[in-house]
């Protein structure tokens, strides 16, 4: 079966630093993606990981550990606009994108 | 920059009516795909399309689904007899894993309602 976790809400200031964590049991692994879904629009890329450790792009950063069935997105300097859902998303085989139920990140002044 | 462009943004439908939900991906990518996503639940993996032929898809994506590329440019999704349960936003997306790039690039959405 395919079971990906994700915490459904986080709070945080701005300026600060957030974590949002990702666990998952997929029955295919072929990497783990990032969006960024703002209200009533469409998921937009973050970062890409298939291979375990750390992907840094400017304010984002993302974690794999496949063993472990887990990954991370690190965002830091937080910003008013990076109040969002944040996707986790496994591509099970060759192209099926998996997604978990995202995590709703809410950034206050 | 290219994006994948979707029409129209909002479609309203009696039930068991027709509806066509067109995308026009980013223009050299290879592999299309959709995606629905209900009011307040997760994106859901629809269907993926290669080479003018279904590549794999969801057991959502039932005989009322189908899919097809008629031109050049512009890639379709039909839903035959529109059920209340199908009212979501419908992503189009694509990608050009030819190339080595793994990522599925999103359109704005269709919002689909059925009445």
């Amino acid at each position: 079966g395919q079971n990906i976790d994700q915490p459904t809400e986080m709070t945080a200031t701005e300026g600060a630093i957030v974590q949002i964590n990702c666990t998952y049991q997929t029955s295919g692994f072929n990497g783990l993606f990032w969006y960024q879904q703002h209200a009533g629009e469409a998921p937009t890329f973050l970062s890409y990981n298939v291979l375990d450790g750390l992907e840094e792009k400017g304010r984002f950063s993302s974690f794999l550990s496949r063993s472990k069935g887990y990954s991370y997105l690190l965002l830091k300097e937080l910003q008013m606009k990076d109040s969002a859902s944040y996707l986790c998303a496994v591509r099970e085989g060759f192209q099926k994108l998996v997604f978990g139920t995202g995590t709703r990140l809410l950034v206050s002044p | 920059e290219p994006e994948v462009t979707q029409t129209p943004s909002h479609q309203v439908t009696q039930m068991g009516q027709e509806v066509i939900l067109r995308c026009v991906p980013i223009s050299n990518h290879l592999y299309f795909y959709w995606y629905r996503q209900i009011l307040g639940q997760k994106v859901e993996f629809l269907v993926s399309f290669y080479n003018n032929e279904i590549s794999e898809k969801s057991e959502i994506f039932d005989d009322q689904f189908s899919v097809e590329r008629p031109d050049g440019s512009n890639f379709t999704l039909k839903i035959r007899s529109t059920k209340l349960e199908d009212s979501a936003m419908y992503f189009c997306a694509s990608s050009d894993l030819d190339r080595g790039s793994d990522t599925q690039y999103f359109g704005p959405g269709t919002r689909l309602t059925v009445l």
